[in-house]
């Protein structure tokens, strides 16, 4: 089945700097693949998503970008502010009529004020 | 946060007991999961439904039961059989096809 992994575990950042947070995955045949944000306690919220026939996808300050060939693809979190500390998980799916998720280990972001 | 919910929020259980852990949806998804997780870690899959009265065994469906009489609900029951079942349970749903998941609040369950 389908493997994910994820890197950093744990990131820290200075207020206003940029993050970067990749994962990886192991089945060519993974078309969708949604970016989770989990806070302390609460459930995850999907924050941004990318299907395999784009290569980028943006939304205000976050964007993801897939590279199909490497099987890898990142999120990027620009001008960072500390209510963006929180536990970000990847996670990639193989579906056409169904979704069964395969979701990486998870990183935490703290940024500091 | 309304659409999916989970009930209760925190649950204790004894030693032999098997609990129940409820989900409901609003949303008319069709799919909908569960998922545990431990501290600091990812989210594993339970078990999964595409569709009403049909369900499939996740990664990790050792000790764990669920039925899907309803569109709306997916309960998950927690057997005695499951050694270790102190995490934080995670339900969610999708609609059919290709999109991303919606989660529950989740319940706390601890062993005592």
């Amino acid at each position: 089945g389908e493997n994910v992994e994820q890197h950093p575990s744990t990131l820290s950042v200075q207020e206003g700097d940029s993050a970067v947070i990749k994962c990886t995955y192991s089945d060519s045949a993974s078309n969708y693949f949604p970016w989770y944000k989990q806070e302390l306690g609460k459930r995850p919220q999907l924050i941004i998503d990318i299907r395999s026939n784009v290569g980028e996808k943006k939304d205000q300050r976050i964007a993801v970008t897939l590279n199909k060939t490497a099987k890898h693809f990142s999120l990027h979190i620009t001008e960072t502010q500390p209510e963006d500390s929180a536990v970000y998980f990847c996670a990639a799916s193989i579906g056409h009529n169904f979704n069964k998720f395969y979701f990486g280990s998870g990183t935490k972001l703290n940024v500091k004020p | 946060d309304g659409g999916i919910t989970q009930s209760p929020k925190y649950l204790f259980r004894k030693e032999g007991q098997n609990v129940t852990l409820s989900c409901e949806q609003n949303l008319n998804h069709d799919a909908m999961y569960w998922y545990r997780q431990d501290p600091g870690q990812g989210l594993r899959l339970i078990y999964y439904s595409q569709i009403v009265n049909d369900f499939q065994k996740g990664d990790i469906a050792e000790g764990y039961s669920v039925s899907r009489e309803k569109k709306e609900s997916f309960p998950l029951t927690v057997t005695s059989a499951q050694k270790n079942p102190t995490a934080f349970y995670l339900c969610a749903s999708s609609s059919a096809g290709t999109d991303g998941q919606f989660f529950g609040p989740g319940t706390r369950l601890t062993v005592l």
